[in-house]
C-alpha cells in the first residue's frame, strides 16, 4: 500500500513570496489533514478535510494561507505572502473517515519550508 | 479545548534499559489515542493506536496503555536499542470527528 505522498521535500523562499505544497493521500482515505510543525514543537492542525469539504480550519491563518482538495483526493496548501514565522515543516496526513473504528492517521514525509 | 503534555521532554538511557514515556490530556472525551515516532527531518511513523474502549495495545517491544478517566497514556519500550532514538509524540482525537491534538514530544536517546 502506497503511503501519503508530499512534494516538494524542501523549499527555501524569501519573505513575501508565495509557495504551494502538494499532498496525495492514501487511496480510499476520506479524511485529509494539513499540520504545521515548528522546530521543537508538536504538529498543529491547519486544516482538516472530509472528502472535499472543510471540517476544521479554525487555526488556519486565512489572510495568507489557503487550501483546497479538489475531487476529494489530492490537496494543495498555499501561503501568500510568506512570513519569517512560517518557517516550519508542513505535514500532510490521511485517515479513513471518522466513524469507522480504525481511524489511524498516516503521515507523509513533510515539506520543510525555510523563509529568509 | 484539549491540551496534551508529555513528560519527560528529553530522556537519555543506556542500551538495554526498559523505559516509560508519559502522555497526559485534559479532556477525557477521546475517540482514540495514537503514538508516533519521528526521526530527525522525517515525517511521523505510527506506532500504536488505542481506541477509547481499550486499555492497552502491544507491538513487539512496545506497549501502550490508556487510562481515559485519569487522562493518561504511557508508552513502554522494552530492552531499548540505539535504533529507538527518536522523538516520540502522542496524539488524541476527540469524540466528534475532531482532528488529532499532539503533545510536544519526548526526545529519546539510547546510548550504545
Amino acid at each position: 500500500e502506497a503511503g501519503v505522498a508530499q512534494s516538494p521535500r524542501y523549499k527555501i523562499i524569501e519573505k513575501r513570496q508565495s509557495v504551494a505544497f502538494w499532498c496525495n493521500p492514501i487511496s480510499g482515505h476520506a479524511t485529509l489533514y494539513w499540520y504545521q510543525q515548528i522546530l521543537g514543537q508538536g504538529p498543529k492542525l491547519l486544516i482538516q478535510f472530509q472528502n472535499n469539504g472543510v471540517v476544521d480550519d479554525s487555526q488556519l491563518p486565512k489572510d495568507r494561507f489557503s487550501a483546497e482538495r479538489l475531487k476529494g483526493v489530492d490537496s494543495t496548501l498555499k501561503i501568500q505572502p510568506a512570513k519569517l514565522e512560517d518557517s516550519a515543516v508542513y505535514l500532510c496526513a490521511s485517515s479513513l473517515r471518522f466513524g469507522i473504528s480504525n481511524t489511524e492517521a498516516f503521515f507523509g514525509q513533510g515539506t520543510r519550508l525555510t523563509v529568509v | 479545548k484539549q491540551e496534551v503534555t508529555q513528560i519527560p521532554a528529553a530522556l537519555s538511557v543506556p542500551e538495554g534499559e526498559n523505559l516509560v514515556l508519559n502522555c497526559s490530556f485534559t479532556d477525557s472525551a477521546i475517540y482514540n489515542l495514537q503514538w508516533f515516532r519521528q526521526d530527525p527531518g522525517k515525517g511521523l511513523t505510527s506506532l500504536l493506536l488505542i481506541q477509547s474502549s481499550q486499555r492497552e495495545q502491544t507491538s513487539g517491544r512496545l506497549n501502550a496503555s490508556l487510562d481515559k478517566s485519569s487522562g493518561r497514556s504511557t508508552l513502554y519500550i522494552a530492552a531499548s536499542q540505539p535504533g529507538d532514538s527518536a522523538t516520540y509524540l502522542c496524539a488524541v482525537r476527540g469524540n466528534y470527528g475532531q482532528n488529532f491534538v499532539f503533545g510536544p514530544g519526548t526526545r529519546l536517546s539510547v546510548l550504545p
